[in-house]
């Protein structure tokens, strides 16, 4: 099975701040690759998908980047909003796994 | 505005089958623009997709979980559901149901989730 791995698994940072979150596949996935944003005690939301196709809705300081195994989510100016947890997922092929998360603060 | 519901028991003892519906409203289940999956999370930990399927019947399911799920949906209802058999204490999570769109596991309307607990 190919895995999803994400670094770091936590950060923190300050308003304003340019905050990039990485996820590795073990094997290339071409551009299958999702970002979730999971705030605390609530629902998964869908950011990115295509691995760089903002989802309707979403904010643009939201970016994603990569190709293959390697992929970037960026989030241009960091709002205190933004606290939460990111879950990158590959849905390519069975199984639809995803990342351990990246738990994000502010500083 | 679609919405999703999961139902069923908050607690399943061990050894015993997990069952959960989850009941869409605002869009018809029938789409054949749209798969349903299911995902879990256990308290603290992250995300776990355990199946999806489409309007047809049509399943897909996580090979570490396949031996124990079922997945099948009532086109009449508006519903789809869930079924763990053999459960354990790992099994205790959130369970989301949620609409996957281009494909099978793409997933972008979620229900609110419910927390079952495997404890005898």
């Amino acid at each position: 099975d190919i895995q999803m791995t994400q670094s770091p698994s936590s950060l923190s940072a300050s308003v304003g701040d340019r905050v990039t979150i990485t996820c590795r596949a073990s094997q290339g996935i071409s551009n299958y690759l999702a970002w979730y944003q999971q705030k605390p005690g609530k629902v998964p939301k869908l950011l990115i998908y295509a691995a760089s196709t903002l989802q309707s809705g979403v904010p643009s300081r939201f970016s994603g980047s990569g190709s293959g195994t390697d992929f970037t989510l960026t989030i241009s100016s960091l709002q205190p909003e933004d606290v939460a947890t990111y879950y990158c997922q590959k849905y390519n092929s069975a199984p639809h796994t995803f990342g351990q998360g990246t738990k994000l603060e502010i500083k | 505005q679609l919405q999703l519901q999961e139902s069923g028991p908050g607690l399943v003892k061990p050894s015993e089958t997990l069952s959960l519906t989850c009941t869409v409203s605002g869009g018809s289940i029938s789409s054949s623009s749209y798969y349903w999956g299911w995902i879990r999370q256990p308290p603290g930990k992250g995300l776990e997709w355990i199946g999806s399927i489409y309007y047809s019947g049509s399943t897909y399911y996580n090979p570490s979980l396949k031996s124990r799920v079922t997945i099948s949906v009532d086109t009449s209802k508006n519903q789809f559901s869930l079924k763990l058999s053999s459960v354990t204490a790992a099994d205790t999570a959130v369970y989301y149901c949620a609409r996957a769109v281009r494909g099978v596991a793409l997933f972008d309307y979620w229900g609110q989730g419910t927390l079952v607990t495997v404890s005898s």
